[in-house]
């Protein structure tokens, strides 16, 4: 089966930098992808990854061990904005079925 | 860039009733179309696979009978929810994959979601 597991919750200063941390065991994998959720709202792209290290784009910055089943994402310069749901995601299935994590529920605070 | 709408966007039909859900690809073509649901505070769980001109692929506890899955054009998948139960209130979203050369590889792009409510 597809187990993927992330922090259910975190909280977060405003302009600080936070990392939601997502491990995964898949039967089979062809790469990764973070998603901002909105309240409501469906999933936006935030990063890929498929090969192992570290994407950086703009505030955000993805990384990836496949050693390890481990990614993280890493917010940088905290917004009141950023305060969504982060949703870690493998694609499987010979890259016809993406799985979804569990979810990290983010909160930045003033 | 991919834009993927979905109509309604919100619903609310009594127990018993049926509801047809769309979901169009606006500016490409998509030979193969995605249909989630999620749970207020959960994550997406993927319910089936939609492929142009052939049947939807259901994943696992997904009853094909009560959740009917149409894919008769490269733009248009459509979900009907049929005999619509108060437990079958969710979030419901549709994904489509974009050609390569328009993102990155297997990248999905998703609906704005249909909000079902049964009362």
């Amino acid at each position: 089966g597809q187990n993927i597991d992330q922090p259910t919750e975190m909280t977060a200063t405003e302009g600080a930098i936070v990392q939601i941390n997502c491990t995964y065991q898949t039967s089979g994998f062809n790469g990764l992808f973070w998603y901002q959720q909105h309240a409501g709202e469906a999933p936006t792209f935030l990063s890929y990854n498929v090969l192992d290290g570290l994407e950086e784009k703009g505030r955000f910055s993805s990384f990836l061990s496949r050693s390890k089943g481990y990614s993280y994402l890493l917010l940088k310069e905290l917004q009141m904005k950023d305060s969504a749901s982060y949703l870690c995601a493998v694609i499987t299935g010979g890259g016809n079925k993406l799985t979804f994590g569990t979810g990290t529920q983010l909160k930045v605070e003033l | 860039g991919a834009v993927v709408s979905q109509h309604p966007s919100w619903v609310i039909c009594k127990s018993g009733t049926s509801v047809k859900i769309e979901c169009r690809s606006l500016d490409f073509q998509a030979t193969t179309m995605f249909w989630y649901r999620q749970f207020p505070k959960q994550s997406l769980m993927l319910m089936a696979t939609s492929n142009e001109g052939s049947k939807a692929t259901y994943e696992q506890g997904v009853e094909k009978d009560k959740f009917l899955i149409n894919h008769a054009s490269l733009t248009l998948s459509t979900l009907t929810v049929t005999s619509a139960h108060p437990e079958d209130s969710s979030f419901y979203i549709c994904s489509a994959r974009v050609p390569l050369g328009l993102a990155v590889s297997y990248e999905q792009y998703f609906g704005p979601g249909t909000r079902l409510t049964v009362t």
